[in-house]
């Protein structure tokens, strides 16, 4: 039969809104989650990563926040633009795997001029 | 100062044929990754090298898959023979220790289309 490829959860937002980005996870022995942009026709851009002993980590209008009863994961970006347009994708990374990476399905932010 | 550089950015076979990927890392990056994405599912690790060693190879899908670095500064993945659900963008990545954990720098991929 017909394949179908994955369908990303999608956010629109408004230019100057803040957007929030939730990402799930299910591996508890992650030492490390981290998230990632990716423009169209480009590969992944890191943004932010944060340690799984912290809970929020801020960066240049990013934030991370994570919340380990829950097993859940969010990036809010502030004040968004329509630079800010791309696939979103969380990753996660144990130590003892050295710099391998997991990543999430991702999701598809479009900003509205 | 350049990043993970690619080539072919784009390529179309057919079937049976091979295919050679290529990638040059940063220069004092001593990780290299060999990425997968396609829509259904997702971005994949192929294998990792560290310090021109393979690393994990678990990740490449069966025997037409292999992936060779033979200095630091280039590295290979070569499909042989291709088949169409080969089609797909392969990203290479790489890191250093002295960055953040998890912080992997890619190139622009190469979109491979077998027909």
């Amino acid at each position: 039969g017909e394949s179908v490829g994955l369908h990303l959860p999608t956010l629109s937002v408004q230019e100057g809104d803040n957007s929030i980005i939730n990402c799930a996870y299910s591996n508890s022995a992650s030492d490390y989650f981290i998230w990632y942009k990716q423009e169209s026709g480009k590969g992944p851009q890191f943004i932010i990563d944060i340690r799984s002993n912290m809970d929020k980590r801020q960066g240049q209008r990013v934030t991370v926040l994570l919340n380990k009863t829950v097993k859940h994961l969010s990036l809010q970006i502030a004040a968004t633009q329509p630079g800010d347009s791309a696939v979103y994708f969380c990753a996660e990374m144990r130590e003892t795997s050295g710099s391998r990476l997991t990543f999430g399905e991702g999701t598809q932010l479009t900003v509205n001029p | 100062d350049a990043g993970v550089i690619q080539s072919p950015r784009h390529e179309v076979t057919e079937m049976g044929q091979e295919v050679t990927l290529r990638c040059k890392p940063i220069s004092g990056h001593n990780s290299l990754f060999w990425y997968r994405q396609t829509m259904m599912r997702g971005l994949e690790l192929l294998i990792y090298f560290n310090n021109n060693v393979p690393i994990d190879d678990s990740g490449m899908p069966e025997d037409r898959f292999s992936a060779k670095m033979p200095n630091a500064s280039f590295s290979t993945l070569k499909i042989q023979p291709s088949e169409p659900r080969d089609s797909a963008v392969y990203f290479c990545a790489s890191s250093h220790p002295g960055q953040g954990a998890g912080e992997l720098f890619f190139g622009e991929g190469s979109r491979l289309t077998v027909l």
